[in-house]
């Protein structure tokens, strides 16, 4: 399995507070990206990060920032949850950007509920 | 990237092949389809894929039509761990930054 590891697994919190959710990665993968789950809409992309400090908005970006430091890390930061927000996150990771070299790997997720 | 039309849900019985299709006629040479899968609570895994000529790997086949209009994933022998939402997708290079999985099919293996 890729090395994909997703902080904290499970979060529950109050509207308002900030939280940040970790993805970190062993592969050395150069594209990483963060999607949520919720019923009835599938996996929607959220923001998607294509090295060290580039990332890019993906079609469900407001309300949510990213960065990446590091190669194996990328950081994913309501400013001011909202109980819109409590969804399942997960992280994804790929060595290219489409075609042969798309394969995406995904995290275990983190389940964040908003109250 | 082209749209992919998958049917809502399919039951199989253990052992038997499990064969779940997927059409995507407005699909482009330069396009190629991906098969995932999400076991429930886990993240989506990937399953195969391919451009023109049919694939196999350990987990699956994926039978291309010669028009690439549509294509087949295999499952070979099913298991009752292979019930799942599987995901078919079309995809060429450089643009999947925007991609977003559609619903797929629930697979149910029955004993």
């Amino acid at each position: 399995d890729a090395g994909i590891t997703q902080s904290p697994r499970h979060k529950v919190t109050e509207t308002g507070t900030p939280v940040t959710l970790r993805c970190h990665q062993t592969e050395n993968h150069r594209y990483m990206y963060w999607y949520r789950q919720d019923p009835g809409h599938g996996l929607r992309l959220i923001h998607y990060s294509y090295g060290v400090k580039d990332t890019d908005k993906g079609e469900v970006s407001d309300g949510y920032s990213v960065s990446r430091s590091k190669t194996e890390d990328f950081l994913l930061t309501l400013e001011s949850a909202t109980s819109s927000q409590t969804s399942v996150y997960f992280c994804a990771i790929s060595e290219g950007l489409g075609g042969a070299t798309w394969t995406q790997h995904f995290g275990d997720g983190t389940r964040l509920s908003i109250l | 990237d082209a749209k992919t039309t998958q049917p809502t849900s399919m039951d199989c019985a253990e052992g038997r092949a499990a064969n779940l299709p997927c059409n995507h006629s407005t699909i482009s040479g330069n396009e190629y389809v991906y098969w995932y899968r999400q076991i429930h609570s886990q993240g989506p895994q990937y399953i195969i894929h391919g451009l023109k000529n049919n694939e196999t790997n350990e987990m699956a086949s994926l039978i291309i039509t010669e028009d690439r209009k549509s294509s087949t994933l295999i499952l070979p022998h099913a298991t009752l761990r292979d019930t799942a939402v599987y995901y078919c997708i079309a995809l060429k290079g450089g643009s999947n930054y925007k991609l977003t999985f559609g619903k797929g099919t629930l697979l149910t293996v029955n004993p």
